[in-house]
């Protein structure tokens, strides 16, 4: 069966400071990979999603950047924090088809002080 | 443009009632799809129910209904008989079949039952 891990579950880091969580899938290939924040008590923002190794498809222009190295591998970076960048965060794959549901791992919650 | 309508942004329910949490959507592609996911206090994301564009019957999932209105691009969440574990936030979403990798959500309802 598939699953997706996602860490650290809770990070908090100063502002200017570097992050980088990372994501991966078992049990699935060349999946769809998606990057979401959520603010509290808000809706998930779609931030970046890939459909293979090397693309990546950013919705929002902000400080974040995304990567994905090997095929089941999704990264999330920042060079330097702020403070509004604080939130869950969340790491999500689908299959290929419009009728197929995303899974979505156990989240991050980062913030930024 | 695709987008996602959810207009309450809070709801409170008595238990073993019935509740229909609202969401619209807005598209020009005629296939596409929409779903539902629950969040509890926990965060998890969880899949309840899917309704494709070109199904003629409303999809259901045990408790889990969906109220589709093709022409309304109205894709309503019924839930009958809550339970206190309905409690959570719920999220509408779609994908559409021509750009089936970008999947978009709703704001969102939370939703309380009471005892």
């Amino acid at each position: 069966s598939q699953t997706i891990h996602q860490w650290p579950a809770t990070l908090v880091q100063p502002v200017g400071s570097p992050l980088s969580l990372e994501c991966t899938v078992e049990g699935t290939s060349n999946p769809n990979l998606y990057w979401y924040r959520q603010a509290a008590g808000r809706g998930l923002q779609l931030l970046f999603y890939s459909v293979g190794i090397g693309q990546i498809s950013s919705e929002v222009p902000q400080n974040l950047s995304a990567s994905r190295p090997q095929d089941r591998q999704f990264i999330l970076s920042s060079k330097k924090l702020l403070l509004s960048d604080s939130g869950f965060y969340l790491c999500a794959w689908s299959g290929r088809g419009a009728d197929t549901e995303a899974f979505f791992g156990q989240g991050t919650r980062l913030t930024v002080v | 443009a695709q987008k996602i309508t959810q207009t309450q942004p809070g709801m409170f329910v008595q238990e073993k009632e019935a509740v229909t949490l609202d969401c619209t959507y807005d598209t020009s592609d005629p296939s596409y799809g929409l779903f539902w996911y629950k969040q509890p206090s926990s965060g998890e994301m969880i899949f309840l129910i899917y309704q494709g564009s070109y199904d003629q019957q409303n999809a259901t999932e045990g408790r889990y209904s969906l109220n589709f209105q093709k022409a309304r691009k109205s894709a309503n969440l019924v839930i009958s008989a809550s339970q206190l574990g309905d409690s959570a936030m719920y999220f509408c979403a779609m994908r559409r079949y021509s750009s089936a990798s970008k999947i978009i959500f709703g704001s969102g309802t939370r939703l309380s039952i009471r005892p």
